[in-house]
């Protein structure tokens, strides 16, 4: 079945730096979306992706929805404590069900 | 945004008994709703997926038996877990997808989770 490759698994960071995390896949999807989930809670949408090439923002946060269709990847700039949690890709191919990459756990340090 | 609200958030039982886990669209319709079962420090794996009106769909592994899904309206889903046993406790995690227009179309928004554990 499709599967996602998200990296990378864990990241580390000092208050106020920039985050990138990518999703790769060998399978073509028609949709790209972007979770985060904190303990104990459901995922949260963050962005949505429909077109190859499409760049869009929310806040601080960017996403890609790469040209091949196959990644796709989500910058966080100025990082700041409360964007700890897990970040979720997943995207939607020709079965439209939801295929998750295994996440991100992001800790930032004050 | 879509609101999905899930009840209950946590709830403990006695093995052997079974456990009814509800998923609603608040304010839109959802003719397909998804069950996943999350472990922890895991990623969300995807258990079945609802339609309203007719028979659940489930993933490969998973019991039609053992987990009873009922989609009974637009806005409504249920999971029930019976004859609930310890490797049954987990975090399960219900989502709705909107059609009803171009904002929504294709996002899946999520419940907030339910927490079960089997003693």
């Amino acid at each position: 079945g499709q599967q996602l490759n998200q990296s990378p698994q864990s990241m580390f960071i000092q208050e106020g730096e920039d985050v990138s995390m990518n999703c790769t896949s060998s399978s073509i999807f028609n949709t790209w979306l972007w979770y985060k989930q904190e303990p104990g809670e459901g995922p949260v949408l963050l962005i949505a992706l429909y077109k190859a090439g499409e760049l869009t923002s929310n806040g601080r946060l960017t996403a890609q929805f790469g040209i091949t269709r196959k990644d796709s990847f989500l910058n966080i700039s100025a990082s700041i404590p409360s964007d700890v949690g897990i970040y979720f890709c997943a995207g939607v191919g020709g079965s439209e069900k939801l295929v998750f990459g295994k996440g991100t756990k992001l800790t930032v340090n004050p | 945004g879509a609101v999905v609200s899930q009840h209950p958030s946590r709830v403990i039982c006695k093995s052997g008994t079974s456990v009814k886990i509800e998923c609603r669209s608040l304010d839109f319709q959802a003719t397909t709703m998804f069950w996943y079962r999350q472990f922890p420090k895991q990623s969300l794996m995807l258990m079945a997926t609802s339609n309203e009106g007719s028979k659940a769909t489930y993933e490969q592994g998973v019991e039609k038996d053992k987990f009873l899904i009922n989609h009974a309206s637009l806005t409504l889903s249920t999971l029930t877990v019976t004859s609930a046993h310890p490797e049954d406790s987990s975090f399960y995690i219900c989502s709705a997808r909107g059609n009803w227009n171009i904002a929504t179309k294709e996002k899946l928004f999520f419940g907030s989770g339910t927490q079960l554990s089997v003693l």
